[in-house]
């Protein structure tokens, strides 16, 4: 597609329930990123991957959250035992290749509710 | 701890003004500095890109400045326009360990009236 694309866009679940939101980067980029972003916060980075391997997963807050990326193209975010304070957007962003400088696009992120 | 500071939090403006948005930023090994708009439930969408060895870069209206011995970045609107409503999130990339890491500013909320 022309853009990053995320699904679902909105995800109510129950506490204690397993989740997974889906990214769908820019075709033919090898770098994607995942961030998380709370309520008047700016995002907050939890994991990177430069194809199919996670080059930095030091933003993941605990072991309740894995994402993959099988193929190097589209990746899918994890979380189990959904806790009120997962409730956030979960945004996806792909680049050409990693490194600096490269330009980062954002998809529009997954609105997750834990009630 | 890297960090991203922007100010002022929230901005209201009326149309045709212009403004001027600050970043200051602790992050350490700097690699290159962002602005990005955020329109309310919207993606993040990339405006601008500074590398160490630029002192400023624009597009369209929009001019950011870097001085990266003060650690300090500005993004200048002019002539602003009701669509310039969104939120301005200053990013600064680590590139510490080879990967690049944005560390985001909590944003400042831009309101333009009529």
């Amino acid at each position: 597609g022309a853009g990053v694309s995320q699904t679902p866009s909105n995800k109510v679940t129950e506490k204690g329930k397993y989740v997974e939101l889906r990214c769908d980067p820019i075709s033919g980029h090898t770098a994607l990123y995942w961030y998380r972003q709370s309520l008047g916060q700016g995002p907050e980075f939890l994991i990177y991957f430069q194809g199919t391997g996670a080059a930095d997963d030091s933003g993941l807050p605990n072991d309740r959250f894995f994402a993959v990326r099988p193929e190097g193209s589209v990746s899918t975010l994890k979380i189990q035992r959904t806790e009120r304070g997962d409730s956030a957007v979960y945004l996806c962003a792909s680049s050409l290749v990693g490194g600096a400088g490269n330009t980062i696009y954002f998809g529009e992120g997954s609105w997750l509710t834990v009630v | 701890k890297n960090q991203v500071e922007q100010s002022p939090q929230s901005l209201i403006i009326l149309e045709g003004k212009n403004c001027t948005l600050q970043c200051n930023y602790t992050v350490s090994p700097f690699s290159n500095l962002r602005w990005y708009k955020q329109d309310t439930g919207r993606g993040p969408v990339s405006l601008t890109i500074m590398t160490f060895s630029e002192n400023t870069k624009s597009n369209g209206r929009y001019t950011a400045t870097l001085d990266a011995d003060t650690k300090q970045s500005s993004l200048h609107i002019t002539a602003s326009q009701l669509s310039d409503s969104a939120s301005y999130i200053c990013v600064v990339s680590d590139s510490k360990g080879g990967s690049e890491k944005l560390v985001f500013g909590k944003g400042t909320k831009l309101t333009v009236n009529p």
